[in-house]
């Protein structure tokens, strides 16, 4: 079955460039989106289509991808931004989140 | 624009429930619709689909065969209705939305609900 593969955990000091991967079999040939998820709240949409931001996102948060990796970066990494991250591959016949990388903002 | 899921409980193995999940302020039949379930500590796990137009209908392996998702236009809702549930059913059931682009486009999940507890146990 197919599988999309994340960090547990990823740490990054405040105001640094934190990167968050997410890896599977031809994940380019699919759409990749990405959630945050704070504690006790539901998921938040953060990136889709690979690269775009939905309203409402801070532009320090972007997106990639390339060959079979997914790329999530957050430029200028605030405290605020701790949080649970999952990638989401979609195509017609997929749909499947990672397992979820923790980032410490420390 | 809102989502709000309803129906969890507490079941025993074997059992059966129907969440169901109440779209407002925005065009539903616009909207694919999915239940997204995160276990106790756990990460997200796609459950179930249905699009808008088609109501064509997909689940994960996990629960193929016990759980059937349907919706109803008029009312603006989505349902889910879990049966012969097993102890590792239990978790937060999230509705989501993502906009009907089409089979070939996809623009994530943008809204969500503040999720419904499922627990299975006896």
């Amino acid at each position: 079955s197919y599988e999309v593969t994340q960090p547990p955990s990823v740490s990054v000091s405040p105001g640094q460039t934190a990167t968050i991967t997410c890896s599977g079999d031809e994940l380019g040939d699919k759409y990749t989106c990405w959630y945050q998820q704070k504690p006790g709240q539901s998921p938040v949409l953060v990136i889709y289509q690979h690269n775009k931001r939905p309203s409402g996102i801070p532009e320090r948060f972007s997106g990639s991808t390339s060959g079979n990796t997914a790329t999530l970066t957050i430029s200028g990494t605030q405290a605020m931004d701790e949080a649970d991250y999952y990638c989401q591959a979609w195509d017609i016949s997929t749909v499947l989140f990672g397992g979820g990388t923790k980032l410490t903002v420390l | 624009v809102q989502l709000v899921e309803s129906g969890g409980g507490l079941v025993k193995p074997g059992g059966s429930l129907r969440l169901s999940c109440a779209a407002s302020g925005f065009t539903f039949t616009n909207y694919n619709m999915n239940w997204v379930r995160q276990a106790p500590g756990k990460g997200l796990e796609w459950v179930s689909s249905i699009t808008s137009r088609s109501g064509d209908k997909y689940y994960s392996n996990s629960v193929k065969g016990r759980f059937t998702i349907s919706r109803d236009n008029a009312k603006e809702s989505v349902y889910l209705e879990m049966n012969s549930l097993r102890a590792d059913d239990t978790a937060v059931y999230y509705c989501a939305r993502d906009a009907d682009v089409g089979a070939t486009d996809y623009f994530g999940m943008d809204v969500w609900g503040q999720g419904t507890t499922v627990t299975v146990s006896s």
